[in-house]
């Protein structure tokens, strides 16, 4: 089957780092991505990995193991505007995405 | 501003009516697509443009879902005979179309509430 899983929930606090897993089983892989998404708001593109290694984008990284079909989005100085669901999701076929539930991460003064 | 438009933000209706989305891409954006989100989920693909051609439609999308793009630039999504079921957020996203391996951008979505 197809499962993208990542966790529900994580709580940080204000200054500190969060990393976020994300495992995968998919029929097709043409990419990871990571998205950003305040409540009532769209999905807004975080992290890009297609190759395994490291990509670094200011307080922002993801890693990516294909063979172990993992990933991971680190969050560092967190700021309070960073309380967000956190979307992981693997390309498929044609372009289509196919997200994970999402991990709220929440920050605390 | 040049991102994704979607329109109307907010659509309430009785079950049973019909009701219609329209999704505005990035301009010189060839693939669109259509997702679907419920609460504490993430989106799930319902179907793809590449221009004005639908590529794929995903199992979710009943008989009573259609999607067009008919030039090739804005896209609608209607749904019949609406159910309780459909109350969800409906997003759009478009890329550029040259390459596998590309960023989708989501528009604000349309936040459906069928009563």
């Amino acid at each position: 089957g197809q499962n993208i899983d990542q966790p529900t929930e994580m709580t940080a606090t204000e200054g500190a780092i969060v990393q976020i897993n994300c495992t995968y089983q998919t029929s097709g892989f043409n990419g990871l991505f990571w998205y950003q998404q305040h409540a009532g708001e769209a999905p807004t593109f975080l992290s890009y990995n297609v190759l395994d290694g490291l990509e670094e984008k200011g307080r922002f990284s993801s890693f990516l193991s294909r063979s172990k079909g993992y990933s991971y989005l680190l969050l560092k100085e967190l700021q309070m505007k960073d309380s967000a669901s956190y979307l992981c999701a693997v390309r498929g076929s044609w372009g289509k995405l196919q997200f994970g539930a999402g991990t709220q991460v929440v920050v605390t003064p | 501003d040049t991102g994704v438009s979607q329109n109307p933000r907010h659509k309430i209706t009785k079950r049973g009516q019909n009701v219609t989305f329209r999704c505005d891409p990035i301009s010189e954006h060839n693939r669109l697509y259509w997702y679907r989100q419920t609460l504490g989920q993430g989106p799930e693909f319902l179907t793809y443009f590449q221009n004005e051609a639908q590529l794929e439609k995903s199992r979710l999308l009943s008989d009573r879902f259609s999607a067009e793009r008919p030039k090739g630039s804005f896209s609608t999504l209607e749904i019949q005979r609406t159910e309780q079921g459909d109350s969800a957020m409906y997003l759009c996203a478009s890329s550029l179309g040259l390459a596998e391996q590309e960023t989708q951008y989501f528009g604000p979505g349309t936040r459906l509430l069928v009563l």
